[in-house]
């Protein structure tokens, strides 16, 4: 299995720019996550999908952000428009969630996401 | 709301020592689990060790293992034999099956030296 994918691995963007962030989960997965990295805030979950559903999106900052997940095998991330303060490692991850038993995220390489 | 506590900014160990790392969890849950993830310079979150709140018994693998207190919602790593590919960020992750959701520490930073 490849793992997860996202992509791009960087971006450096320029602020007022729209920034699309690209995942494709585990295939059999059917859970996905969205969170983010800062030194200062650590690791936050923004969003997660259970079935390409969006179960819980108050981790999301702000309207700025939106995320979709059209099919099992791919989701987006965006940010529009994209501000300095959004500079942060973003990472996508997925599991199989329940009812398995083996609750275990798997996580991409993340997106290292610099506005300028 | 579950919160996860790492008391321990960094640490350091010499190579082929042992390390222990802290960490204490808030939760009014009875189904849980917990998880230590690996972070290298790389930046890849790798998953090191798991354990389900039901079990009594603490989980190992290979030169990890954890000391779970659930009364005392303590969850700590013990890397044995410790190896320079260890250094790296070490996050310490709450799993509240219910809201399918994971709580992450701030996270200690563990550098073995040579």
């Amino acid at each position: 299995d490849a793992g997860v994918i996202q992509s791009p691995r960087h971006e450096v963007t320029e602020m007022g720019q729209e920034v699309t962030l690209r995942c494709k989960p585990i295939s059999g997965h059917n859970s996905l996550f969205w969170y983010r990295q800062t030194m200062m805030r650590g690791l936050e979950l923004l969003i997660y999908f259970n079935n390409n559903v969006p179960i819980d999106d108050s981790g999301m900052p702000e309207d700025r952000f939106s995320a979709k997940m059209p099919n099992a095998s791919f989701s987006t991330l965006k940010i529009q428009p994209s501000e300095p303060r959004d500079s942060a490692v973003y990472f996508c991850a997925s599991s199989f969630g329940t009812p398995r038993r083996d609750y275990e995220q798997y996580f991409g390489p993340g997106t290292r996401l610099t506005v300028t | 709301a579950q919160t996860v506590t790492q008391s321990q900014p960094e640490m350091s160990v010499q190579e082929a020592e042992t390390v222990t790392l802290s960490c204490t969890y808030d939760t009014s849950e009875n189904n849980y689990y917990l998880f230590w993830y690996k972070q290298p310079p790389s930046r890849q979150m790798i998953l090191v060790i798991r354990q389900e709140a039901y079990k009594q018994q603490n989980a190992t693998e290979n030169r990890f293992s954890v000391n779970f207190q659930k009364a005392a919602k303590s969850f700590s790593l013990k890397i044995s034999d410790s190896q320079l590919g260890d250094t790296a960020m070490y996050f310490c992750a709450f799993y509240w099956a219910a809201g399918n959701k994971l709580t992450f520490g701030g996270g200690t930073r563990v550098l073995v030296k040579p």
